[in-house]
């Protein structure tokens, strides 16, 4: 039963390339949520979405710019490409109904930048 | 961001043993606690919740503690499996959108 998929499993792109990250969740939740999982530092937000077209900044933005057009799709886009930005990205999401208590996450994108 | 850490990185235990991961956590407003499990290759998973009003929960072979006087969270697992191997996170969640991961515990399970 899938859930929350992301467009790839592994990526390799090149510095300055400008690449997207792309997150489908069928369960009609109005949040989701972009992370980056490095080692030793956990899950981090990078952004995050409460409902179509609306966004806000988590607490790695920088470098990063999303897009949600549609209730299930969450857009992760790197404008250029640095190697700094390889890492684990990480899609979640979750519904506003209280109580909520679950994320459900993607499998997560490798992205690595030569 | 608020500071969600664990006190050991990797834990050993032997099959049938019992396990206990903790986490401390800096926010005392929070609304509630979640572990999650991720194992190789996957994204994280949701085990157990716990209300910041409660200060204990169970679960299928799982129990939660919360300790607010020190700010501390445990995730109990009773007769650890090899299953039951992988990283283990606690989440700290306020306003019930803003969710702080600690860096993981690495559960190890020997046969």
């Amino acid at each position: 039963d899938v859930k929350v998929t992301q467009s790839s499993r592994y990526l390799v792109k090149r510095t300055g390339e400008k690449v997207f990250l792309e997150c489908v969740q069928d369960m009609d939740h109005e949040n989701m949520f972009w992370y980056r999982q490095d080692p030793g530092l956990g899950l981090r937000l990078i952004y995050f979405s409460y409902d179509v077209k609306m966004k806000e900044k988590g607490d790695i933005p920088e470098g990063y710019s999303v897009s949600r057009e549609k209730k299930e799709r969450f857009s992760l886009i790197l404008e250029s490409a640095s190697t700094n930005q390889t890492s684990m990205y990480l899609c979640a999401s979750t519904s506003q109904e209280v109580p909520y208590n679950e994320q459900f996450f993607g499998p997560g994108t490798r992205l690595t930048v030569l | 961001g608020e500071s969600v850490g664990l006190h050991l990185p990797t834990l050993s235990v032997q099959e049938g043993d019992n396990s206990i991961i903790n986490c401390a956590y800096s926010n005392s407003a929070s609304d509630y606690f979640i572990w999650y499990k991720q194992e190789s290759g996957k994204g994280p998973q949701f085990i157990i919740d716990i209300r910041s009003n409660m200060d204990k929960r169970q679960g299928q072979r799982v129990t939660v503690l919360l300790n607010k006087t020190v700010k501390h969270l445990s995730l109990q697992i009773a007769a650890t499996q090899p299953g039951d191997s992988a990283v283990y996170f606690c989440a700290e969640v306020y306003n019930f959108n803003k969710f702080y991961f600690g860096s993981g515990t690495k559960l190890n399970v020997k046969p």
